[in-house]
């Protein structure tokens, strides 16, 4: 089975502090997603890295793939109020069968304090 | 900005009856899913929809569950006898292609009574 782990699950800090999001798996994916969720509403794509150590930056938000596409990383600078949320990451894993499956990381909420 | 809407947003149903969860996607997209959220847990892949047929489909849709796209505009998720486990949030996403990521709907939220 596969798992896609994060951690930390729960975060809070203040206001400007920085931070980081990890998501884990023993497996390789073709590409992953990060994803922003509001309670009662659904997940808004944030970014996809698909090649192995890429690294995308989105403003204050810098997403990594892992070298061996097995893991990623989500480093928030300068938190503010507005990054409040719980944050999800994705992975796209292909078979050699042809056939495709979508896994849905733990997630991890961030309150970020005033 | 487009946006995939989903309706209605709270479906209530007693146990066994059968419920229809509509999906409206982005207009251009070519690649469509739906996913559950049972309330505390992580979100979960039900199915994926390419050129009129289902590309995948996970554990959890079994024989109970059906996806259609009776039009142009259209993408359903019938759940043919609502058990209580059904009960969830259930999200409709669409992707110009395979990879990319999706672009959720707010979901609808299912209470199987």
């Amino acid at each position: 089975t596969q798992l896609l782990e994060q951690s930390p699950q729960f975060l809070s800090i203040q206001e400007g502090e920085n931070l980081t999001v990890y998501c884990n798996s023993s497996s390789v994916f073709s590409s992953l997603q990060w994803y922003r969720q509001e309670p009662g509403e659904g997940p808004v794509l944030l970014v996809t890295v698909v090649t192995g150590g890429e690294v995308k930056k989105l403003k204050r938000l810098t997403f990594q793939f892992g070298d061996a596409r097995k893991d990623s990383s989500l480093h928030i600078t300068a938190a503010q109020t507005g990054d409040t949320g719980l944050y999800l990451c994705a992975g796209e894993a292909f078979f050699t069968s042809g056939t495709y499956k979508y896994i849905f990381g733990t997630g991890t909420r961030l309150k970020v304090l005033a | 900005e487009p946006e995939v809407t989903q309706t209605p947003s709270h479906q209530v149903t007693q146990m066994g009856q059968e419920v229809i969860l509509r999906c409206v996607p982005i207009s251009n997209h070519l690649y469509f899913y739906w996913y559950r959220q049972i309330l505390g847990q992580k979100v979960e892949f039900l199915v994926s929809f390419y050129n009129n047929e289902i590309s995948e489909k996970s554990e959890i849709f079994d024989d109970q569950f059906s996806v259609e796209r009776p039009d142009g505009s259209n993408f359903t998720l019938k759940i043919r006898s609502t058990k209580l486990e059904d009960s969830a949030m259930y999200f409709c996403a669409s992707s110009n292609s395979p990879g990319q990521g999706g672009y959720f709907g707010a979901g609808t939220r299912l209470s199987v009574l």
